[in-house]
């Protein structure tokens, strides 16, 4: 099966620029997960998304990132305006939600630099 | 709330030799998973194996193994006869077994970097 596919996996912006990443989850996962990783840390939830529902976006910081999972298949998460703490990688994430280990696929990241 | 700590920032292993990767939790629930991610520089997290918490057997994957204790909230990761393609950061993670809204989110260490010499 394809894998979660993210873009860009690269980014560089100035602060207080906007930038968006966008998530495709493998097919019927209905779980999505949004991930940030600064460098020398492990990641840290940012929002999670059951089918186009969110259900848990309580680590998202709302004054500047926005996140969207429109029909409950593709996702986008949004920085507007970007600080210099906010370079990190962003790892998108998705699951089957059924019982037992419930396994998540994650993408391979969009890194993002602000200077 | 959990928390995961990986208090080994760094390990070195020569091919085919053994390393051990510790990672302690902290929870009140009884039940629940544990898991050990490998992130290559390629930046892809890949499941290298999970625990159950109610299972007393540890788990074992080819060369990776595990060393669970529950009471002591230890969960090691052991991996035998290292490769060059070991090398990689190794996070541990926790994820509740209660079923709520947000089931099935991880909650990660810091990492271990693994660096594996020939």
């Amino acid at each position: 099966e394809a894998g979660v596919a993210q873009s860009p996996r690269y980014k560089i912006i100035e602060k207080r620029q906007s930038v968006a990443f966008w998530c495709n989850p493998i097919s019927g996962h209905a779980t999505l997960y949004w991930y940030q990783q600064i460098l020398g840390q492990g990641p840290k939830l940012l929002i999670q998304f059951q089918n186009n529902g969110v259900v848990d976006d309580s680590q998202l910081p709302k004054d500047r990132f926005s996140a969207e999972r429109l029909k409950g298949v593709d996702s986008t998460l949004k920085i507007q305006p970007a600080k210099l703490e906010d370079s990190a990688v962003y790892l998108c994430a998705s699951s089957v939600r059924t019982g037992g280990a419930n396994v998540l696929t994650f993408g391979a990241g969009s890194r993002l630099t602000v200077l | 709330a959990q928390t995961v700590t990986q208090s080994q920032p760094e390990m070195s292993v020569q091919e085919a030799e053994t390393v051990t990767l510790s990672c302690t939790y902290d929870t009140s629930e009884s039940d629940y998973y544990l898991f050990w991610y490998k992130q290559p520089p390629s930046r892809q997290m890949i499941l290298v194996i999970r625990q159950e918490a109610y299972k007393q057997q540890n788990a074992t994957e080819n060369r990776f193994s595990v060393n669970f204790q529950k009471a002591a909230k230890s969960f090691s990761l052991k991996i035998s006869d290292s490769q060059l393609g070991d090398a990689a950061m190794y996070f541990c993670a926790y994820r509740s077994a209660i079923w709520t809204d947000s089931w099935g989110k991880l909650q990660f260490g810091a990492g271990t970097q693994v660096v594996v010499t020939p």
